[in-house]
C-alpha cells in the first residue's frame, strides 16, 4: 500500500463548479500536512498547509480528518487558471521525510 | 530574486557516463532534497540534507549519490546512470526542518539511452 494515495483523476468540471479531492496517508506518525499545486511538468508550489482545524484560503479550504487519516481539499468557483495537478504532501517525524502522493488532475473548462 | 536553480534543465546520455546535476539556492535554507518524478508515481525523495555534512537516504538512492560541503549547493550525482534513471528531477529547499514551505528548482528532464 502507498503511503500517500490519491485518486489520480482527472477531474473534468465546468468553470464555476465545487469540486473536492481527498487524499489518504497510511502512517500514523504522519506530522504535517500540505496541499502543493504543479502545472503541466513544472516545478510544484505550495498551495496551503493542512491544520487540524481545517483552514480556507479564498476560494480553497482544507480538511484534516487524523481519525480517519485523509485530507481534503476543495475548490469553490472553479477557474480556468486552476487546472493543474494537486499534490497531497505529508511530512513523518521520524526521518524527516516528505511523503508526496502521485497527484489528482484537474481540468476546468469553460 | 529568492530562488532555486538547478543545471543543466534537459540532459541526453548514455549508459555509463557519469554526470553531475547541480542545485544551488541562495536562501540561506538548511534541509536541501532531491526527487524524481514518473508518471504515476509522484515525487519520490532520493537524498535530503539537513545542513552542511549532513546527507541521508530517501526512498530510491540508489544508483545516486550526493554532497553538501556548502550550504546553498546540493549536487546530484549519477556515477553510471542507466536507462530507469531516465526522469524528470526537482531539487528543493526549506528553512530549518523539512514541514517548512519546500521551494522547488525548475527541474531537469534526464534521458539515459
Amino acid at each position: 500500500r502507498k503511503e500517500v494515495e490519491q485518486d489520480p483523476g482527472p477531474f473534468n468540471v465546468p468553470e464555476g463548479a465545487t469540486v473536492a479531492f481527498n487524499c489518504t496517508y497510511s502512517n500514523s506518525a504522519s506530522q504535517s500536512f500540505f496541499w502543493y499545486r504543479q502545472d503541466c511538468r513544472k516545478e510544484p508550489k505550495l498551495l496551503m498547509s493542512v491544520y487540524s482545524s481545517g483552514n480556507e484560503d479564498g476560494r480553497f479550504t482544507a480538511q484534516l480528518n487524523r481519525a480517519s487519516q485523509y485530507i481534503s481539499l476543495l475548490i469553490r468557483d472553479s477557474k480556468l487558471s486552476d487546472s493543474a495537478t494537486y499534490l497531497c504532501v505529508v511530512t513523518i517525524i521520524y526521518g524527516n521525510k516528505l511523503v508526496f502522493g502521485a497527484g489528482t488532475i484537474l481540468r476546468v473548462k469553460s | 530574486e529568492a530562488q532555486v536553480t538547478q543545471n543543466p534543465r534537459y540532459l541526453i546520455t548514455v549508459t555509463g557516463k557519469k554526470l553531475t546535476v547541480t542545485c544551488s539556492q541562495n536562501m540561506n535554507h538548511e534541509y536541501m532534497s532531491w526527487y524524481r518524478q514518473d508518471p504515476g508515481l509522484g515525487l519520490r525523495q532520493i537524498y535530503y540534507s539537513m545542513n552542511v555534512e549532513v546527507t541521508d537516504k530517501g526512498d530510491v538512492p540508489e544508483g545516486y549519490k550526493v554532497s553538501r560541503k556548502e550550504k546553498r549547493n546540493f549536487p546530484l550525482i549519477l556515477e553510471s546512470p542507466s536507462p530507469n534513471q531516465t526522469s524528470l528531477y526537482f531539487c528543493a529547499s526549506s528553512s530549518g526542518i523539512p514541514y517548512n514551505e519546500q521551494f522547488f528548482g525548475p527541474g531537469t528532464r534526464l534521458t539515459v539511452l
